[in-house]
C-alpha cells in the first residue's frame, strides 16, 4: 500500500524568507509525486509533479520540489515567500505499479502555510 | 478553457435521504475521479472512471455509494440512506490518460 506523510500541520514563515514544506512517501512501485495547493472554499490546484528525470522540479508560482529517492522525500520549496502563498498544501503520490496501471492519488494530511508580512 | 465543474456547491440533507452529486469534467479528459475530503484531512480516493466504465472502485466505503458515467463525460455520485458520517466535501477530478489530475471546487455535503 502506498502512503504519504506530511509531518508538519503548519509552517510559519516571514514574507521574503525561503520556505520548505516537507513530504515523505512510501510506494511499492515507481512513484509519481505531486504537490497541490488549496485555497479556502476552492478545489485543489496543481503545482508541480515528478515523474522521472531531473530531481529538481519547477512548478507554478515560483515553487519547486526536490525528489530524493534515498530519503523517499519530495519537499516543496520556494526561495522567497509571499503573503499570498498562505494556503493548505497537499503532497500526493500515484503508484503506477508494475503494470503501469495505477491511477489513484494518495494524499498526505496537508500542511497549512502561513506567511506573515 | 473551462475547468472541472461540480453541482451543487452545497447540499444539506436529512439522515436517511438519497443524494446525487454531479461532476462535469474538462472536455476531452477520458479519466474521471471522485475523492472525499473530511474536515482537516487530505482527500481520499473513492472511484476512478476510464471512459464509461469504473476502472477502480476500491475506495467506495460501502454499497450505499455508487457512481455512474454513462456517456463518458458527466459523472454522478449517488449516496443512498445518507448518514451523518457521510458529511464531507466531495471532490471530482479529471485528466488526460496518464497526466495530472485537475480538480473541481467540490460539493460540500452536510447530513443533519
Amino acid at each position: 500500500a502506498q502512503s504519504v506523510a506530511q509531518p508538519e500541520d503548519q509552517v510559519n514563515v516571514a514574507e521574503g524568507n525561503p520556505l520548505t514544506v516537507k513530504c515523505t512517501y512510501s510506494v511499492s512501485g515507481n512513484p509519481y509525486l505531486f504537490w497541490y495547493v488549496q485555497y479556502p472554499n476552492r478545489g485543489l490546484q496543481f503545482l508541480l509533479k515528478y515523474i522521472t528525470g531531473d530531481n529538481l522540479v519547477k512548478g507554478s508560482y515560483g515553487f519547486e520540489a526536490e525528489f530524493n529517492k534515498s530519503q523517499t522525500s519530495f519537499h516543496l520549496k520556494k526561495p522567497s515567500a509571499l503573503v499570498s502563498d498562505s494556503a493548505l498544501y497537499f503532497c500526493a503520490v500515484r503508484d503506477i505499479g508494475v503494470d503501469n496501471a495505477g491511477n489513484m492519488l494518495t494524499f498526505g494530511g496537508g500542511t497549512r502555510l502561513m506567511v506573515k508580512p | 478553457g473551462a475547468g472541472v465543474s461540480q453541482t451543487p456547491s452545497n447540499k444539506v440533507t436529512e439522515k436517511g435521504k438519497y443524494v446525487e452529486l454531479r461532476c462535469d469534467p474538462i472536455s476531452g479528459h477520458t479519466a474521471l475521479y471522485w475523492y472525499r475530503q473530511s474536515l482537516g484531512q487530505g482527500p481520499e480516493f473513492l472511484i476512478y472512471f476510464q471512459g464509461t466504465g469504473a476502472a477502480d472502485d476500491s475506495g467506495l466505503p460501502n454499497d450505499r455509494f455508487f457512481a455512474v458515467r454513462p456517456e463518458g463525460s458527466v459523472s454522478t455520485l449517488k449516496i443512498q440512506r445518507t448518514e451523518r458520517g457521510d458529511s464531507a466535501v466531495y471532490l471530482c477530478a479529471s485528466s488526460s490518460r496518464g497526466r495530472e489530475q485537475y480538480f473541481g471546487p467540490g460539493t460540500r455535503l452536510t447530513v443533519t
